[in-house]
């Protein structure tokens, strides 16, 4: 357990719902990443957060995704009109930004199912 | 695109070393080499990470070589549970550069201890 914890587990939903995950990052951690694991495939980068600043966003976040990390604590991942494509885990990390080096801890991950 | 390369695959025999080569021929000065593993359905484990020295902890020794274009993982003594993927990263340190401080993962190398 590297504190970081994501909910639900699993989500399984029909094509052209909306869903929504959570990420509970490591407290004090001011950084927090989103990625998106496809099977089979190293998880890749969608967005990222410096306390409440969404700061980065990957051309893979279409405009039906949005993030939001309300002051600076827990984040929200929205995945709207969700079709079969997105089916994935999607993971939570964070990070303390301000030693000279940083390590990513992951959260258990969000299995998301689109039928 | 991942700065790094694997094998796919690799496979070790229970209570032996497993080690678990990666290449990085253009890493650069102030990037970092981290090693994290996923065990199947779960989020990336941080296992190490160095720049330049060898590097010990109690789950693994990384080994740097000299002019940093490659690295080994060194698992001391596998067990069943070390079977996962293994990813190699480069990254730069986030406060030296102010960069996203995102990960690139590849496919990794995925290990399966056998008994």
């Amino acid at each position: 357990d590297t504190g970081v914890s994501q909910n639900p587990r699993h989500k399984i939903t029909k094509r052209g719902q909306n869903v929504t995950f959570r990420c509970d990052p490591i407290s004090e951690h001011n950084r927090l990443y989103w990625y998106r694991q496809t099977l089979g495939q190293g998880p890749e980068f969608l967005t990222y957060f410096q306390n409440e600043a969404q700061l980065e966003k990957s051309r893979l976040l279409s405009d039906r995704f949005s993030a939001e990390r309300p002051k600076g604590s827990f984040s929200t991942l929205e995945i709207q009109r969700t079709e079969q494509g997105d089916s994935a885990m999607y993971l939570c990390a964070s990070i303390y930004r301000g030693v000279s080096t940083d390590t990513q801890y992951f959260g258990p991950g969000t299995r998301l199912t689109v039928l | 695109d991942a700065k790094t390369t694997q094998p796919p695959s690799m496979d070790c025999a229970e209570g032996r070393a497993a080690n678990l080569p990666c290449n990085h021929s253009t890493i650069s000065g102030n990037e970092y080499v981290y090693w994290y593993r996923q065990i199947h359905s779960q989020g990336p484990q941080y296992i190490i990470h160095g720049l330049k020295n060898n590097e010990t902890n109690e789950m693994a020794s990384l080994i740097i070589t000299e002019d940093r274009k490659s690295s080994t993982l060194i698992l001391p003594h596998a067990t069943l549970r070390d079977t996962a993927v293994y990813y190699c990263i480069v990254r730069v340190v986030i406060v030296l550069s102010g960069n996203t401080g995102k990960l690139i993962f590849g496919q990794g190398t995925t290990l399966q201890v056998k008994p």
